[in-house]
């Protein structure tokens, strides 16, 4: 089955600087990338995903980049406020109606 | 966005005794939905995919006759945890997909705790 790796598990960044998370996936036919924002004892919530078929995604302050070949995908946060402080996952999935294999989870803090 | 909801959030029951949770997809029908467990400080674990009209499947390691899993609608899926025990104790939560959105929408969660 898939397996995904993510790193660093905890990342402390200066508030306006950016964080970067990777992950890595084992299953070549997964081509659905979700990432989650997980805020203590809530829900996860999607903040941004990318499908095989594109390299990279931005929406805003937040962008991911996919490289099949290697197998790895990033979510990069620039200018990072202190309300982006959370749990992030990332996620892997042969469809995005698929059950998908989450990652480790990074905590990310940003220090005001 | 679409609303996903859990019922109960949060419960405390005795060792031995069965629990059941409701995950409904409130203003979309859902085929498939799927169940989660979540450790704390740890990662979402697949438990198993319930899918509407059917059994449902489960994840290698998940005990089907101790998570009880029926998904008699097309709006609610349940999760019954039979005999519990204090390692069963854990955030639950689900997930339902929206075809018009391509997404995956997560329920609230329930955090459970077996004395």
């Amino acid at each position: 089955g898939e397996n995904v790796e993510q790193h660093p598990s905890t990342l402390s960044v200066q508030e306006g600087d950016s964080a970067v998370i990777k992950c890595t996936y084992s299953d070549s036919a997964s081509n659905y990338f979700p990432w989650y924002k997980q805020e203590l004892g809530k829900r996860p919530q999607l903040i941004i995903d990318i499908r095989s078929n594109v390299g990279e995604k931005k929406d805003q302050r937040i962008a991911v980049t996919l490289n099949k070949t290697a197998k790895h995908f990033s979510l990069h946060i620039t200018e990072t406020q202190p309300e982006d402080s959370a749990v992030y996952f990332c996620a892997a999935s042969v469809r995005w109606d698929q059950k998908v294999t989450f990652g480790t989870g990074t905590k990310l803090q940003v220090i005001p | 966005g679409a609303v996903v909801s859990q019922h109960p959030s949060w419960v405390i029951c005795k060792s031995g005794t069965s629990v059941k949770i409701e995950c409904r997809s409130l203003d979309f029908q859902a085929t498939t939905m799927f169940w989660y467990r979540q450790f704390p400080k740890q990662s979402l674990m697949l438990m198993a995919t319930s899918n509407e009209g059917s059994k449902a499947t489960y994840e290698q390691g998940v005990e089907k006759d101790k998570f009880l899993i029926n998904h008699a609608s097309l709006t609610l899926s349940t999760l019954t945890v039979t005999s519990a025990h204090p390692e069963d104790s854990s955030f639950y939560i689900c997930s339902a997909h929206l075809d018009r959105e391509e997404t995956q929408y997560f329920g609230p969660g329930t955090r459970l705790l077996v004395l």
